[in-house]
């Protein structure tokens, strides 16, 4: 069935570096992917979106690109602050049916 | 607008107990969804509803758990007996999506959820 995996963390790093979180998915078709972010004692939120090949989503700094190639939509950003600190999920939907989320990756920033 | 309203935020219960979760998605959504995250895992969807009808239970366990939707607005979760492996966050999302549609971008709004603990 369709999954995603997702890097394992935690990742700690300090504030201005630059963040990578990986994310490759498996699926038949092509699914939309998502990346969701949760801060401490919060629900998820969307963080940005992808529905095809090539197309690259961005929101607050962060970037992800489709690839499908790679079957990867890895999260960036190019200099992180403290209030970046939260778990990140990689996700995926075909078919506007069930959403298939990644373990999360907890992310901590330092000043 | 309003988001996804949960409660309760916190639950203890001992084991063999029963609990109901609440969610009032957003007004105009008519696909709403139930996730249970187990601590250190990503959200698992256990039923989604378009509008007060089921689509998919496939992984909601029958045996203990219940989910209705009566008038296609708000939603109840309940689970009798509890087990201590259903200690969980519990997630409402909401989304406009029909089925029919296929845009392939569905997103969903979710609430900020219900933390069970069973002792």
């Amino acid at each position: 069935g369709d999954s995603v995996t997702q890097m394992e963390g935690p990742v700690t790093l300090s504030e201005e570096a630059f963040l990578t979180i990986n994310c490759t998915y498996t699926a038949t078709g092509y699914p939309s992917l998502f990346w969701y972010v949760q801060y401490p004692g919060e629900g998820l939120q969307l963080l940005l979106k992808a529905t095809k090949a090539d197309d690259k989503g961005s929101n607050k700094g962060f970037e992800a690109t489709y690839r499908k190639e790679t079957t990867s939509f890895h999260l960036e950003k190019g200099s992180v602050q403290v209030s970046d600190s939260a778990v990140y999920f990689c996700a995926l939907t075909r078919n506007n049916n069930d959403m298939r989320f990644g373990a999360g990756t907890r992310l901590t920033v330092k000043p | 607008e309003a988001g996804v309203a949960q409660s309760p935020r916190y639950k203890i219960i001992e084991k063999r107990q029963s609990v109901a979760f609440w969610c009032n998605p957003i007004s105009g959504h008519a696909t709403l969804y139930w996730y249970q995250q187990i601590l250190g895992q990503g959200p698992k969807l256990l039923i989604q509803f378009q509008n007060n009808g089921v689509v998919d239970d496939s992984q909601l366990p029958k045996d203990r758990f219940s989910a209705e939707r009566l008038k296609g607005v708000d939603s109840t979760l309940k689970i009798q007996p509890a087990k201590l492996e259903d200690s969980a966050v519990y997630l409402c999302a909401s989304s406009t999506v029909r089925l029919a549609e296929s845009s392939g971008a569905n997103v969903l709004t979710f609430g900020a959820g219900s933390r069970l603990t069973v002792l």
